[in-house]
């Protein structure tokens, strides 16, 4: 009964290259929730996707940042031409519907390091 | 450059007693408000949430209080345990459905 499954856990880029994470949802949820963490910081959300559809990017920067769900596979967070300040902890969650009583369930991060 | 990050406001209790964590909300329209633990390294887990129309709710050791009228909530731990070593982050629903909204959160310390 696995939960939700990110990777990589750790990744290390230099500046200017792309960064992929990879969420797969908890078995039968199809809604799927990016959020950001810093050290020592909150969780700041970034986007609410369905299936083939972004529901809610209005915590995604306007640059360089995309998110997928397609119907196959796994949700992608792409950030391109990454600068220092994108290390952070990401973290996907999933529900099965959109919640309505907040319980989301996470992964354990990915952990992102621009050297 | 060098980057700041906060300093999450923290609290340090002995072994057995019982912790208090408080957190101040910012929508008067969320209809769910829900306390999150996160351990080191991990990722956030569910603990307990409440509906907007409740003032306390409770759970195994943990009691949720919901005072709407100044927007404050409090996660009360009882009889602390080391394994409640963790960050306590406080959520809300909002009023666009979907997401939630993040508090800062608190880091507990417990003494053994």
């Amino acid at each position: 009964n696995a939960g939700v499954m990110q990777n990589p856990r750790h990744l290390v880029r230099r500046r200017g290259q792309e960064a992929r994470l990879r969420c797969s949802p908890m078995k039968g949820h199809s809604h799927v929730y990016w959020y950001r963490q810093l050290p020592e910081e909150g969780l700041k959300f970034m986007v609410y996707l369905q299936k083939e559809n972004i529901i809610d990017e209005s915590g995604m920067p306007k640059e360089r940042f995309s998110a997928e769900f397609p119907k196959e596979g796994p949700s992608i967070l792409r950030i391109q031409q990454v600068v220092r300040g994108d290390s952070a902890a990401y973290f996907c969650a999933s529900s099965p519907r959109g919640s309505r009583t907040g319980e989301l369930f996470f992964g354990e991060g990915s952990r992102l390091t621009v050297l | 450059g060098e980057s700041v990050g906060l300093h999450l406001p923290t609290l340090s209790v002995q072994e057995g007693d019982n912790s208090i964590i408080n957190c101040a909300y910012s929508n008067s329209a969320s209809d769910y408000f829900i306390w999150y633990k996160q351990e080191s390294g991990k990722g956030p887990q569910f603990i307990i949430d409440i509906r907007s129309n409740m003032d306390k709710r409770q759970g195994q050791r943990v009691t949720v209080l919901l005072n709407k009228t100044v927007k404050h909530l409090s996660l009360q731990i009882a009889a602390t345990q080391p394994g409640d070593s963790a960050v306590y982050f406080c959520a809300e629903t909002g009023n666009q459905g979907g997401k939630l909204i993040f508090g800062q959160g608190t880091e507990l310390s417990v003494k053994p």
